[in-house]
C-alpha cells in the first residue's frame, strides 16, 4: 500500500538557518505530494503541493521539489523564523478508486530559536 | 468565506457511552473525510464521502465506528461504546471535488478523551 516516510523530529534551529525535511514515499501510481503545516493550537493547514514529476511547490518561503527518480519531496526554505514553528506533515494522495484520502507521514516538529 | 467548521472542540466520556462528533464543510465541497490524530497512530484515513456515493468506509478501525453525511452537507462520525483507545483528535476535511490534485481543507478537530 501506499506509504509516506517523514524525517523524525523534534528539529531545533535558530533563526535564519537553513532547513530540509525530508520526504520520500511509495505508491502504486502518480501520485500527487502535499505538504501540510499545523502550527499550535490550529489545525491542519496546506502549506504546498506538487502534481506531477518535477513540479515544484512554493509558499511562504518554502519549497519541494516532486522527484520521481528518487520517490522523494523534500520540504527546505532558505531562512527559517521563529513564527515557522510548527508541525510539518508530508502527504500523498493517488487520487484513483478507494484512494483518494490522503495518506500522511508521521510529522516532524521543528522549533526555530531567535 | 467560512471553513470547515467541528463540534464541539472537545469532547470527554466514560468509557462505553456513545460519542457523536459533527463536521460542517465548506459550502459546496462535494467530497468530505474524517480522519484521526492519535499520538501512537499519527494521522488516519477514517471514512469518505463523495456526493451521493456510497461512502469508503475503508479505514474505520471498527465496526464501533459509523458516519453519515445528510443532504450532502453535514456529517456526522459515531462511536459507539467508546474505549480509551479512541482518545484523539478527529479531524475533517472537505474538498471541492474529487481528484489527486485535489486540496483537501481541515476543521481544527475535535479532541476526545475518554476515561
Amino acid at each position: 500500500g501506499d506509504s509516506v516516510t517523514q524525517m523524525e523530529g523534534p528539529v531545533t534551529l535558530s533563526e535564519e538557518a537553513f532547513l530540509t525535511i525530508n520526504c520520500t514515499y511509495t505508491a502504486t501510481g502518480y501520485p500527487s505530494l502535499f505538504w501540510y503545516v499545523q502550527y499550535p493550537g490550529e489545525g491542519l493547514q496546506l502549506l504546498l503541493k506538487a502534481t506531477k514529476a518535477d513540479d515544484k511547490g512554493s509558499n511562504k518561503g518554502f519549497e519541494a521539489t516532486y522527484r520521481k527518480e528518487t520517490t522523494s519531496f523534500h520540504l527546505e526554505k532558505g531562512s527559517v523564523q521563529v513564527s515557522d514553528s510548527a508541525v510539518y506533515f508530508c502527504a500523498l494522495s493517488e487520487g484513483f478508486g478507494s484512494a483518494r484520502q490522503l495518506t500522511f507521514g508521521s510529522g516532524t516538529q521543528l522549533t526555530v530559536l531567535p | 468565506g467560512a471553513g470547515v467548521s467541528q463540534s464541539p472542540s472537545n469532547k470527554v466520556t466514560e468509557k462505553g457511552k456513545d460519542v457523536e462528533l459533527r463536521c460542517d464543510p465548506i459550502s459546496g465541497h462535494t467530497a468530505l473525510y474524517w480522519y484521526r490524530q492519535s499520538l501512537g497512530q499519527g494521522l488516519e484515513f477514517l471514512i469518505y464521502f463523495q456526493g451521493n456515493s456510497a461512502p469508503d468506509k475503508s479505514g474505520l478501525p471498527s465496526d464501533r465506528f459509523s458516519a453519515e453525511r445528510t443532504g450532502g452537507s453535514v456529517s456526522t462520525l459515531t462511536i459507539q461504546r467508546t474505549q480509551q483507545e479512541d482518545s484523539a483528535v478527529y479531524l475533517c476535511a472537505s474538498s471541492l471535488a474529487v481528484g489527486q490534485q485535489e486540496t483537501q481543507y481541515f476543521g481544527p478537530g475535535t479532541r476526545l478523551l475518554v476515561l
